[in-house]
């Protein structure tokens, strides 16, 4: 059964870096979504991207984050220049129409700013 | 303002006994409901959706516009039902998910 797949699983970075994070979504699927998880809290809706574009986005979201999807596989999360609190689980997701009312997960990345 | 409660961190239940997951969602349009599951080490993954009214895993949730819930409930927990629950609100007409803390279910042997 195709799965959606997030490299790497462990990413560890220095404050002031930019860090990319790589989700390949299930190939059929159009809408593609990250979420982050701060350790302990709940999952955050960061955007939303379909036809090569942002359809909606979080105030979280700010101008350090950024996505695109550059090849027709990969779907990248950019963050430009991280944060202590930039330190969570992201994961991505991804529905084959906007109706289907289920999101595919991916297993996260742990992304650890020191 | 859309919110999605889950007041329980932790619930811990022996097995065979009934389980109820509390979800309280704050939503002024009509809601789309959903509850995710994620096992140990595995990715999050739909439970079920209110719409469908179906139950899986022996698991069921009705929607209560009344008392803005959402609760999951079975009526005999199994061992491999522990696991991370979260109640999860799409917000209609946008493609945007508000997702709840999440409760801890543990069944005890």
């Amino acid at each position: 059964e195709p799965e959606v797949t997030q490299t790497p699983s462990h990413q560890v970075t220095q404050m002031g870096q930019e860090v990319i994070l790589r989700c390949v979504p299930i190939s059929n699927h159009l809408y593609f979504y990250w979420y982050r998880q701060i350790l302990g809290q709940k999952v955050e809706f960061l955007v939303s991207f379909y036809n090569n574009e942002i359809s909606e986005k979080s105030e979280i979201f700010d101008d350090q984050f950024s996505v695109e999807r550059p090849d027709g596989s990969n779907f990248t999360l950019k963050i430009r220049s991280t944060k202590l609190e930039d330190s969570a689980m992201y994961f991505c997701a991804s529905c084959p129409r906007a109706s289907y009312n289920e999101q595919f997960f991916g297993p996260g990345t742990r992304l650890t700013v020191l | 303002a859309q919110r999605v409660t889950q007041p329980e961190k932790l619930l811990s239940v022996f097995k065979g006994a009934p389980v109820e997951l509390k979800c309280n969602y704050s939503y002024s349009g009509s809601p789309e409901l959903f509850w995710y599951v994620q096992y140990s080490r595995q990715r999050l993954q739909l439970l079920l959706r209110h719409i469908s009214r179906e139950s899986i895993k022996g698991f069921t949730a009705d929607l209560n516009k009344g008392e803005t819930s959402f609760h999951l409930k079975k009526p005999f927990a199994q061992e491999e039902d522990s696991a991370m629950y979260y109640c999860a609100l799409k917000v209609s007409g946008t493609y945007k998910y508000i997702f709840g803390t999440g409760t801890r279910l543990k069944v005890l042997a």
